[in-house]
């Protein structure tokens, strides 16, 4: 099984400024990597694909990069509405399908 | 534009049953693999069980293996996942997800139904 691990735990960020999330996995997962953004009482929706493929409708402002073993979410400038949790989920090798334990990012 | 709403939580007692679906419009459900994804309370994601387009192939977590069945109805476009000797660590809300192929993203996901095991 891959471990998906997820950094920091909590960002306190201002609006406007950037926010950098980490993900690590266990083992390469080549750009099979895929990010979630969970607000609360909501589903989780995907923002970002193969590694850095923003899916449709998800704003510039959010960018994926990384391959293998190691992946990076930024988002350029943090709008109120982006507060929420970020999930990382690899699905090169399933089952299982893993997902990272969030990284949350608040106002700070 | 694509729906997914899943039903059938409730709370159940430990080692008892429960039969979770979800209905699926907007897109063409039989090209799709269908998942559940659970997330128990304050904690993160965990996939649980997916299925192929035509329900030849099946995989479940090793956490509900031989407890959790998943199965779906291209002709009701409905997604199924009969969980049986429920216990208090399945407690979570279920989500159902959809993604084109196995090695690709869940690119949209349900409102999720909750479930509580509890005496």
């Amino acid at each position: 099984e891959i471990v998906m691990t997820q950094s920091p735990g909590t960002l306190s960020v201002s609006p406007g400024e950037r926010a950098t999330l980490s993900c690590r996995a266990s083992q390469s997962v080549s750009r099979n990597l895929a990010w979630y953004q969970q607000k609360p009482g909501q589903a989780p929706r995907l923002l970002i694909y193969g590694a850095s493929t923003r899916a449709t409708g998800i704003p510039a402002r959010f960018s994926g990069s990384g391959s293998g073993t190691e992946f990076t979410l930024t988002i350029s400038s943090l709008q109120s509405e982006d507060f929420a949790v970020y999930y990382c989920q690899q699905y090169n090798n399933w089952p299982p399908w893993t997902f990272g334990q969030g990284t949350k990012v608040e106002i700070k | 534009q694509v729906q997914m709403v899943e039903s059938g939580g409730g709370l159940v007692e430990p080692g008892g049953s429960l039969r979770l679906s979800c209905a699926a419009s907007g897109f063409t459900f039989s090209d799709y693999y269908m998942s559940w994804i659970r997330q128990a309370p304050g904690k993160g994601l965990e996939w649980v069980s997916s299925v192929s387009d035509s329900s030849k192939y099946t995989n479940y977590a090793d956490s509900v293996k031989g407890r959790f069945t998943i199965s779906r109805d291209n002709a009701k476009n409905s997604l199924y996942l009969q969980m049986t000797s429920l216990r208090a660590e399945d407690t979570a809300v279920y989500y159902c997800a959809k993604s084109p192929t196995a090695t690709a993203p869940f690119d949209f996901w349900g409102q999720g139904t909750l479930v509580t095991v509890s005496s």
